[in-house]
């Protein structure tokens, strides 16, 4: 059974707008979490993070929100670019797994001029 | 780019042919990975190595081996492939201590099982 659930294999979006890329997650263990994004015959590369400890991380136009009690983290792109045309993974972990990652299905986004 | 390279980068294969795919590191890092990527799925880790030698399993190991005889070097072996590993194989590369954040990919093989 998945623990960590994109539950949209896509999400198209006009560029300039705002994209919102969301996760799910089951196991309580899990106190960090991180977002991947992949283009086509490239390997995933990382996004962004936020510790259980944090609701919320920026970095420039990319946000992420954590809803612990929810179990739900959600990724906010502002303003999308066609660049940003990937697919994103959300990814978790917990303090003792070492650098071992549970990977969502992924959400392939798609920005449109 | 981490200094990561996979080969081959395509292959296909028969059903019941032995495979060896190979990952290569000049970042000296010493823990090493590979995942597999399908559809729905992400991805999920196959088997993993902390150092020269020393090998683990991960969520989907059934049907692969893996060897490290270098710190360089990290390879995964389907003994008798099957067409349900038909998949993109990623490395992976992280340093104990350096964060979770460091963890570098190579850029896939794709490998289909006819």
């Amino acid at each position: 059974d998945q623990q960590v659930k994109q539950n949209s294999p896509s999400l198209s979006v006009q560029e300039g707008r705002i994209s919102i890329l969301n996760c799910d997650y089951t196991n309580s263990m899990f106190d960090y979490f991180l977002w991947y994004k992949k283009y086509p015959a490239e390997g995933p590369t990382f996004l962004i993070s936020i510790s259980s400890i944090k609701d919320k991380n920026e970095d420039g136009r990319f946000t992420v929100f954590l809803n612990k009690s929810a179990k739900h983290l959600s990724l906010h792109i502002v303003p999308s670019q066609p660049g940003d045309s990937a697919v994103y993974f959300c990814a978790a972990s917990w303090r003792d797994a070492g650098n071992m990652l549970t990977f969502g299905g992924g959400t392939r986004l798609m920005v449109k001029p | 780019d981490a200094g990561i390279t996979q080969s081959p980068r395509h292959k296909v294969t028969e059903t019941g042919t032995p495979v060896t795919l190979r990952c290569h590191q000049t970042e000296n890092h010493r823990y090493m990975y590979w995942y597999r990527q399908d559809p729905g799925h992400g991805l999920r880790l196959i088997h993993y190595s902390y150092g020269v030698k020393d090998t683990d399993k991960g969520e989907v190991s059934d049907g692969y081996s893996v060897s490290r005889s270098k710190t360089e070097d990290f390879l995964l072996t389907l003994e008798s492939a099957t067409s349900s590993q038909t998949s993109v194989y990623f490395c992976a590369i992280s340093d104990p201590g350096t964060g979770i954040e460091k963890l570098f990919f190579g850029s896939g093989t794709q490998l289909s099982v006819l």
